[in-house]
């Protein structure tokens, strides 16, 4: 079992619609929660992170936790073509050198016109 | 947010020769930063991670004689790929840590001919 595990997809919306991302992670003492944005040929850029559990807004996306069912989440409303990408969680542990993360796999987003 | 800077962007060099690559937090200070690589449409994979003024710890299956990392200052970490050959073309890409979270530079693209 991968440490931080995400569907692969690649996961289609049409424009306009919510896109919802997943990602579930083996160990329960993980207190930093990060969404990334991966452009194609470019590096992962931050767009989210989250500590407690339950929601976080921040514009058009909302990071969501769970620690008892160790699930984080991203929901992306009014979905748009820009927002096509692989997106990219990332869990850090307890006990681990600051900042270090362990990163899921990614799931790639189409957001179709 | 916080920026990182990476150099060169883009190298191409002959089988052999050794490549150097800049990292640089600009406006804050990384006492840790990470370096990645990562092939076409695969996951980001850890090599190592670097303290300021201390050794590296590189991830398992990463030569430590082949990519020599040195983190000299708060703001500078670089990575040199030494005796470079066709299978060590990637996509590499660094990152600073600051408090819990990583902020990546734009990545350099290593070619060997």
């Amino acid at each position: 079992q991968k440490e931080v595990e995400q569907n692969s997809g690649p996961l289609s919306v049409p424009e306009g619609a919510i896109a919802s991302l997943n990602c579930t992670y083996s160990d329960r003492g993980s207190q930093s929660f990060f969404w990334y944005r991966q452009y194609s040929g470019k590096s992962p850029e931050l767009i989210m992170f989250i500590y407690s559990n339950g929601d976080k807004e921040d514009g058009r996306f909302t990071a969501q936790l769970n620690k008892a069912s160790q699930y984080v989440s991203l929901l992306i409303r009014d979905s748009q073509p820009s927002d096509s990408a692989t997106y990219l969680c990332a869990v850090n542990k307890a006990d681990t050198n600051a900042g270090k993360s362990t990163f899921g796999d990614g799931t790639t987003l189409t957001v179709k016109p | 947010g916080a920026v990182v800077s990476q150099h060169p962007s883009r190298v191409i060099c002959k089988s052999g020769t050794s490549v150097k690559i800049e990292c640089r937090s600009l406006d804050f200070q990384a006492t840790t930063m990470f370096w990645y690589r990562q092939f076409p449409k695969k996951s980001l994979m850890l090599m190592a991670t670097s303290n300021e003024g201390s050794k590296a710890t590189y991830e398992q299956g990463v030569e430590k004689d082949k990519f020599l990392i040195n983190h000299a200052s708060l703001t500078l970490s670089t990575l040199t790929v030494t005796s470079a050959h066709p299978e060590d073309s990637s996509f590499y890409i660094c990152s600073g840590g600051w408090g819990d979270t990583q902020y990546f530079g734009p990545g350099t693209r290593l070619t060997v001919l």
